[in-house]
């Protein structure tokens, strides 16, 4: 499993547009980049997931460069309730289904009225 | 619909006594997933089941803690003699095969207080 290295904590105003960057230097061919977001006492909750380029839902968009070797998760104009934990993980996307993953410690974004 | 749920949502225990902690997937998902959360720290995978078997139980702690999915359903974690330590919160997840990779959906947990 490829170690990530996200910064520990984030702070911005609302409105504003935060991008976490994600360090995963050792990603492997197959490896799938995949954010999770996580409130206070509740669940990790599932927002993006890419390989390469650029991915946008409705929640986030994430950029991957060519190389793959970090991706930046970027929320537009965020909210006090976009105060969270957001998780980068990498993994295996190849053999679907199953794929054990390793969250790291998140960065801890708090969005500032 | 509904989602992951986990019961209790709380529970405290002294010392040395068992306890066991459930979880009810999503209808048709069928891998489920369980971490644990100490205070700080992201989810620590402890096991994972494909149907009704343990396909991956190596984040399992000791021989104290053991889990169970009899039914391909609802799975029971089972944790023996606890201890301090054990203290954190549970987190069950599920995903449905063939998903994309590593969308799994997690319940609220259950936070585990050892006295």
């Amino acid at each position: 499993l490829a170690k990530t290295t996200q910064p520990i904590s984030m702070d911005s105003y609302e409105g504003q547009e935060v991008n976490i960057t994600c360090s995963h230097n050792n990603i492997a061919t197959n490896d799938y980049i995949t954010w999770y977001q996580q409130f206070p006492s509740q669940g990790p909750r599932f927002i993006i997931q890419g390989y390469k380029t650029k991915v946008t839902n409705e929640v986030a968009s994430l950029f991957i460069p060519a190389d793959r070797k970090s991706s930046t998760l970027s929320l537009p104009r965020v909210s006090l309730s976009d105060t969270a934990v957001y998780y980068c993980l990498v993994g295996d996307g190849a053999s679907g289904g199953y794929q054990k993953v390793t969250f790291g410690t998140g960065t801890k974004l708090q969005v500032i009225p | 619909g509904a989602g992951v749920s986990q019961t209790p949502s709380n529970k405290v225990t002294e010392k040395g006594k068992y306890v066991e902690l459930r979880c009810d997937p999503i209808s048709g998902h069928t891998a489920l997933y369980w971490y644990r959360q100490s205070l700080g720290q992201g989810p620590e995978f402890l096991i994972y089941f494909q149907g009704t078997g343990a396909a991956d139980d190596s984040g399992l702690p000791n021989d104290r803690f053991f889990a169970v999915r009899p039914e391909g359903s609802v799975s029971t974690l089972k944790i023996q003699r606890t201890e301090r330590g054990d203290s954190a919160v549970y987190l069950c997840a599920s995903s449905l095969a063939g998903g994309p990779p590593h969308e799994q959906f997690f319940g609220p947990g259950t936070r585990l207080t050892v006295l």
